[in-house]
């Protein structure tokens, strides 16, 4: 069975621009959690979409923003990037709150 | 605000020494606990999943305990080897909120 997958796992982008991440969960699960790691720091929540919509969101600018799609995958964009947006962003999906989280290898988004 | 603190930040033992980790909370009303290591610059790999009823939970050399009503867990590693090398976190699942909430890590380094 695939674990969490992530796409793309590394780029480079310019400061100001605009990048999208993606996250397919396993099969069957359908929350999804978004964290941001920057280097040195832990681990801090982003989102989290349950069934298509969002359900929480944690202390981000609104140019951190998401979607899941009908299918459970979801998307991560970041408009307007700033240097202190590089980081390692990771997606976790598990079926419900009681049960394991799983997370994907991350995606490694340097700005510069 | 749930708060989670992991105890130590570092730890160094030399290979076959029997080690714990610990892992505090201040809101106890969880609805588990979970234990991850991350390999530098990876993600995370999900090592035991504590629910709020349980004391504890074995996965071969490993062992995590959990009090919820002190607040506390341990993760119990036995006869350590080098590649236990990583850095260890613990979260918590609380509230509607659902998202896991993460400890800042222990940096495990076992030595031959």
């Amino acid at each position: 069975e695939a674990g969490v997958t992530q796409s793309p796992t590394h780029l480079i982008k310019t400061r100001g621009q605009q990048v999208t991440l993606r996250c397919s969960p396993i099969s069957g699960h359908t929350s999804v959690y978004w964290y941001q790691q920057a280097l040195g720091l832990g681990l801090q929540f982003l989102l989290w979409y349950d069934e298509g919509e969002e359900r929480n969101r944690g202390n981000f600018p609104p140019r951190f923003s998401g979607r899941q799609f009908p299918n459970y995958s979801s998307e991560l964009n970041v408009n307007a990037l700033e240097l202190e947006d590089s980081a390692l962003y990771l997606c976790a999906s598990r079926w419900t709150v009681y049960t394991e989280a799983f997370f994907g290898q991350g995606t490694r988004l340097t700005v510069v | 605000k749930q708060e989670v603190t992991q105890i130590p930040a570092a730890l160094s033992v030399p290979e076959g020494e029997n080690l714990v980790l610990n892992c505090s909370f201040t809101d106890s009303a969880i609805y588990n606990l979970q234990w991850f290591r991350q390999d530098p610059g990876k993600g995370l790999t999900s090592l035991l999943l504590i629910q709020s009823s349980q004391r504890e939970q074995t996965s071969g050399r490993l062992n995590a305990s959990l009090d919820k009503s002190s607040g506390r867990s341990t993760l119990y590693i036995a006869a350590s080897q080098p590649g236990d090398s990583a850095t260890y976190l613990c979260a918590v699942s609380t509230g509607t909120a659902s998202k896991l909430t993460f400890g800042t890590g222990t940096r495990l380094q076992v030595t031959l």
